[in-house]
């Protein structure tokens, strides 16, 4: 079974520019969510869809973050205009059950440079 | 908010036991987890704890809940190299789906 993938790894881009992150998720998993690491700082929640839904969006920090799941399979992650406090590591995960029975996966994160 | 602290480092040497504590806020807590980061990879879920529970043994790992203390710890029997990386305590907020992180351990093994 695959995992989930994020593209890209690793991505640098000056201030002001857009950046576009993708998440792919483990197929058939409804619930998807998005996390961010900043700056070797706990790991935060960004939101969480249930397939094509945003379920709770509460941790998306401003209007600069807009993310979107269409279909409910893959979702992306766009930042614009990107600043420099948005630099750190972009995680997604994913999950079949509800409640976290099974723990999330998650992908191997997009790390974020904003210069 | 719901809250969850974590030393932010550890040493030890290889052979020895590792504990890793966490501290958390949130009382209704349904799971909690600990999940491990090797350098340039993504989260592994290395085990989790039902909140109704006081301990889970998993080979070389132990996971201890005291609820009233909202107190959760990993031990490491025979650390060994490989176990090197950083390791985060979570927990999910009853009925909530998402999770709350704390700001991880690096555990560092010294041969």
């Amino acid at each position: 079974e695959a995992g989930v993938t994020q593209f890209p790894s690793h991505s640098v881009i000056e201030k002001g520019q857009t950046v576009t992150l993708r998440c792919d998720p483990i197929s058939g998993h409804d619930n998807l969510y998005w996390y961010r690491r900043v700056m070797g700082k706990e790991i935060k929640f960004l939101l969480h869809f249930v397939k094509e839904s945003k379920q709770d969006e509460s941790g998306m920090p401003n209007n600069r973050f807009l993310a979107e799941r269409t279909g409910g399979t893959y979702s992306t992650l766009k930042v614009q205009p990107a600043e420099l406090e948005d630099s750190g590591v972009y995680f997604c995960a994913s999950s079949q059950s509800l409640g976290g029975l099974d723990g999330y996966t998650f992908g191997s994160g997009t790390r974020l440079t904003v210069v | 908010g719901e809250d969850v602290e974590q030393s932010l480092f550890l040493s030890v040497r290889e052979g020895d036991s590792s504990v890793i504590n966490c501290t958390y806020t949130d009382s209704s807590s349904t799971y909690l987890y600990w999940y491990k980061q090797e350098p340039g990879a993504g989260l592994q879920l290395l085990t989790y704890i039902f909140s109704n529970m006081d301990m889970k043994q998993d080979q070389r790992l132990t996971v201890l809940l005291n609820k009233k203390d909202k107190h959760l710890s990993l031990r490491i029997a025979d650390t060994q190299t490989g176990d090197s990386a950083i390791y985060f305590c979570a927990e999910n907020g009853g009925g909530y789906q998402k999770v709350t992180f704390g700001t991880g351990t690096k555990l560092q093994v010294i041969p």
